[in-house]
């Protein structure tokens, strides 16, 4: 599996936007980016996914690198609630070796201020 | 519709022993992923499950094994339980085996004495 590499935590201040990069310089043209977080004592829950293109949704937006070998979680106005682990995880949809499988690193601990 | 159940929610037992625990898949979801989780190795995915069939398996001991039934839901055994595998149990539901989104449950906390 193709390694990313985040910092191991961020802060924030409430209602201001957080970036959240991710190191994917290894990823091959077939891997999809995604995100996921894990809030205190609960289990991880998607976040968003892309291939190439920017991505939007409720939750956050998604920016990639015109390489690839990047790409930056955008949380546009943090809340309280957004304090978590967050995950960047490279997916192959190739069958396999990738069927259920989520290569989850250390992700990046989010913290939020008040 | 009802998210992913895991029960028991918290288990204790000792080394030496064995232990079941159970997923049960978000309705219409006929995959089922189990991860183990702990402080030092952080999430680690275990093995697959699609229409009863093993898919995929991660790289664990073959104490750890698990099925899945026809009705989706599934379980996770671990046998000769030792110190090292308390963990956080977690099994993640979704479509198919390569559907874009899993959705996790909220885990079993397994602690070994």
């Amino acid at each position: 599996d193709a390694k990313t590499t985040q910092p191991n935590s961020m802060e924030s201040n409430e209602e201001e936007p957080v970036h959240l990069p991710c190191n994917h310089s290894t990823i091959s043209g077939t891997d999809y980016i995604h995100w996921y977080r894990q809030l205190p004592s609960q289990g991880p829950e998607y976040v968003i996914h892309g291939l190439t293109s920017n991505v939007n949704n409720r939750m956050a937006s998604l920016a990639i690198a015109e390489d690839r070998k990047s790409s930056t979680l955008i949380l546009h106005r943090a809340t309280l609630r957004d304090a978590a682990v967050y995950y960047c995880i490279l997916k192959g949809n190739a069958g396999g070796t990738s069927y259920g499988k989520l290569t989850f690193g250390q992700g990046t601990i989010l913290t939020v201020h008040p | 519709k009802a998210g992913v159940t895991q029960t028991p929610r918290y288990l204790i037992k000792t080394r030496g022993q064995q232990v079941t625990l159970s997923c049960s898949p978000i309705s219409g979801h006929r995959s089922v992923s189990w991860y183990q989780q702990t402080p030092g190795q952080g999430l680690q995915f275990l093995f697959e499950y699609f229409s009863e069939t093993q898919r995929n398996k991660g790289n664990f001991p073959g104490r750890f094994s698990g099925r899945q039934f026809s009705n989706s839901r599934s379980e996770m055994n671990v046998s000769t339980l030792e110190l090292g595998d308390s963990a956080l149990y977690l099994c993640a539901s979704s479509q198919t085996s390569v559907a874009w989104e899993q959705f996790f449950g909220p885990g079993t906390r397994l602690t070994v004495l």
